[in-house]
């Protein structure tokens, strides 16, 4: 079946150091959303890529979308403990019931 | 107030009772959604609505019973509760149907503990 693995599955950085998160699908997506788990919290939603090759910045977040729309990837530059939390990638495969399927989700630990 | 909210927040029950989850959205969206996250974390969809109707049924056991009366409203009810069915259950809402890539408002979750 459709798959969208996710690694790390875990990371521990030091506050002020940079972090990836990388999303790759077994089959190509029409789009990819990121989301954000807060520790017993809910996912938010962050950002969406639609377009091939789709860069997009929210002040310390870069995400980016593989040109063959099959992978993503998430940066964080300068981590602070606020971006403590589980990051999903989530992608919408080009054909089917056009479900998200959400990756397996990289945890992300700052300490200070 | 809340944008998706459920009810109850825990649920603490012995395997073989039947329970009931609700959800409501008050942000006016035609789609919502039952997740269910496991001890790992794993995010999967269970069901999806679009004006009460269902668009998304994946493989659960047909213990899992989702009901719209409303749009905005879905409710999840399990019976003969099993030791495998703890999790947290999310229920999430979008504006438009799936093929409109709509971001995804997720409630605070409802944990699930069978004993």
């Amino acid at each position: 079946g459709q798959q969208v693995m996710q690694i790390p599955q875990y990371q521990h950085v030091q506050e002020g150091e940079d972090f990836t998160t990388y999303c790759n699908s077994s089959t190509t997506l029409s789009n990819i959303q990121w989301y954000k788990q807060r520790p017993g919290g809910h996912p938010v939603f962050l950002i969406q890529l639609v377009k091939s090759g789709e860069v997009k910045k929210q002040k310390r977040l870069t995400f980016q979308f593989g040109e063959a729309k099959k992978n993503s990837s998430l940066h964080i530059t300068a981590t602070q403990t606020t971006d403590v939390g589980t990051y999903f990638c989530a992608g919408q495969p080009t054909s089917g019931t056009y479900k998200y399927i959400f990756g397996t989700g990289t945890r992300l630990k700052v300490l200070a | 107030d809340t944008a998706v909210s459920q009810t109850p927040k825990y649920l603490v029950t012995q395997m073989g009772n039947d329970k009931s989850i609700k959800c409501e959205q008050n942000l006016g969206h035609d789609t919502m959604y039952w997740y269910k996250q496991d001890s790992k974390k794993f995010l999967k969809i269970m069901f999806s609505y679009n004006n009460k109707e269902l668009i998304i049924n994946e493989t659960v056991p047909n213990r899992f019973s989702p009901k719209s009366p409303d749009k905005a409203h879905l409710n999840l009810h399990i019976n003969s509760l099993e030791l495998g069915d703890s999790a947290v259950y999310f229920c999430a809402s979008s504006q438009r149907i799936l093929t409109a890539r709509d971001e995804q408002y997720f409630g605070p979750g409802t944990r699930l503990t069978v004993t």
